[in-house]
């Protein structure tokens, strides 16, 4: 199966700096990268995806890059607030499944 | 209003009792998933399926079975449990056969086998 690692597995900033979460994952045959966050004692829900054939993708202060060659894509928060904290899992699709990441937990400092 | 249900929410059984989670969804998606989420390991994939009476293993799908009779329902089913499932399960579902759209989740089951 895809191995799958997430890093860093814990993160803190303070409000309103920038969060990088790298994902790098080993089968080349992955197309459709997705992001979820989860907040504590709630369920997983997604934040922003990319699919194989586009670089880099935004949506507001969210933002996904994807490197293909090298295998790995990572998501970028600007003007982190505190809501923001929160576990960020990375799930990249390898044959109709999906490994997850182990996860990132966020903590945006007020 | 468009949403995954799991039922129950928690549950406290014992080591050999078989028992079912149930996972509907009404958004009339063809891909349905299970997973688990153990401390530290993310979240772990157990069994999908792709469309009615179409099912397969994920990365964890030993000691679980799966059915998929109707579009809407894919049941998880331990038939002899063992505390090595006590976990957080997670169903969720996807739009198209492959599931690589938003998946949304239901609220999760908090399993302890005793």
């Amino acid at each position: 199966g895809e191995n799958v690692e997430q890093h860093p597995s814990t993160l803190s900033v303070q409000e309103g700096d920038s969060a990088v979460i790298k994902c790098t994952y080993s089968d080349s045959a992955s197309n459709y990268f997705p992001w979820y966050k989860q907040e504590l004692g709630k369920r997983p829900q997604l934040i922003i995806d990319i699919r194989s054939n586009v670089g880099e993708k935004k949506d507001q202060r969210i933002a996904v890059t994807l490197n293909k060659t090298a295998k790995h894509f990572s998501l970028h928060i600007t003007e982190t607030q505190p809501e923001d904290s929160a576990v960020y899992f990375c799930a990249p699709d390898n044959f109709n499944k999906f490994y997850f990441g182990s996860g990132t937990k966020l903590n945006v400092k007020p | 209003e468009a949403q995954v249900t799991q039922n129950p929410r928690y549950l406290i059984t014992v080591t050999g009792k078989k028992l079912t989670v149930t996972c509907s969804q009404n958004m009339n998606h063809e891909y349905m998933s299970w997973y688990r989420q153990d401390p530290g390991l993310g979240l772990r994939q157990i069994y999908y399926s792709m469309n009615v009476e179409v099912t397969d293993k994920g990365d964890v799908p030993e000691g679980y079975k799966v059915s998929r009779k109707e579009k809407r329902n894919f049941p998880l089913i331990l038939e002899s449990p063992s505390p090595n499932q006590t976990s957080l399960y997670f169903c969720a579902s996807s739009w198209g056969l492959a599931g690589d759209n938003e998946q949304f989740f239901g609220p999760g089951t908090r399993l302890t086998v005793l």
